[in-house]
């Protein structure tokens, strides 16, 4: 139990084009959900928390205007690059818990992101 | 804002001996968490640990907490080629911050067959 996809796996987008990532928790329901970035060979960093119903809160630093987040259902999560550059190439990764509270995550696979 | 530091960043051991990983962090936690990535993929959870522990196993692992020192362990004993993954720590707050973790550096193990 407790799965976590994301689609697409991986996506190539040109300069300046919009790309959705789309996080779903497949066997439980999830009100909150994270966001996460990873450039290569480093750590993660937490980008946005995704609620259900509301808006997502952002970390400092991150452009709401730029990582749009869409908590559309108990599901799922979306996160649209919008005017992507080659700096936003990134693996993003989700995060939800069945259980809410100070649990573990379970966390998606990813997905690859490369602006050209 | 990435609040762990973890040591040693690399670690190449040969099949069958022990890895340690160590990890500190700055602010107070709830609890700290222990996950394992392989190249490219997402991140597997291994261990939980809350403030109000000491100790804890899980099969092969195993896992201390010093919040005096704002510092934590993880040991995987009896190490196979199949635990070459990245291991990073993170840390939990609690109140309206549930479920948020902060990561550490992350220590990159190399097992040897």
């Amino acid at each position: 139990g407790a799965v976590v996809s994301q689609h697409p796996s991986w996506v190539i987008c040109k300069s300046g084009t919009s790309v959705k990532i789309e996080c779903r928790s497949l066997d439980f329901q999830a009100t909150t959900m994270f966001w996460y970035r990873q450039f290569p060979k480093q750590s993660l960093m937490l980008m946005a928390t995704s609620n259900e119903g509301s808006k997502a809160t952002y970390e400092q630093g991150v452009e709401k205007d730029k990582f749009l987040i869409n908590h559309a259902s108990l599901t799922l999560s979306t996160l649209t690059v919008t005017s992507a550059h080659p700096e936003d190439s990134s693996f993003y990764i989700c995060s939800a818990n069945p259980g809410g509270g100070p649990y573990e995550q379970y966390f998606g696979p990813g997905t690859r992101l490369t602006v050209t | 804002s990435q609040q762990g530091e973890e040591d040693p960043q690399a670690l190449s051991i040969q099949e069958g001996e022990n890895a340690t990983m160590n990890c500190s962090y700055k602010t107070s936690i709830n609890n700290l968490q222990w996950y394992r990535q392989n190249s490219g993929r997402g991140l597997v959870h291994l261990i939980l640990i809350r403030s109000n522990e000491r100790e804890k196993h899980s099969g092969r692992l195993r896992v201390t907490l010093d919040t005096s020192k704002k510092s934590s362990s993880l040991l995987i004993t009896a190490s196979r080629a199949a635990d070459t993954a990245s291991y990073f720590c993170a840390t939990g707050a609690g109140g309206t911050s549930y479920g948020k973790l902060t990561f550490g550096q992350g220590t990159i193990l190399t097992v040897h067959p």
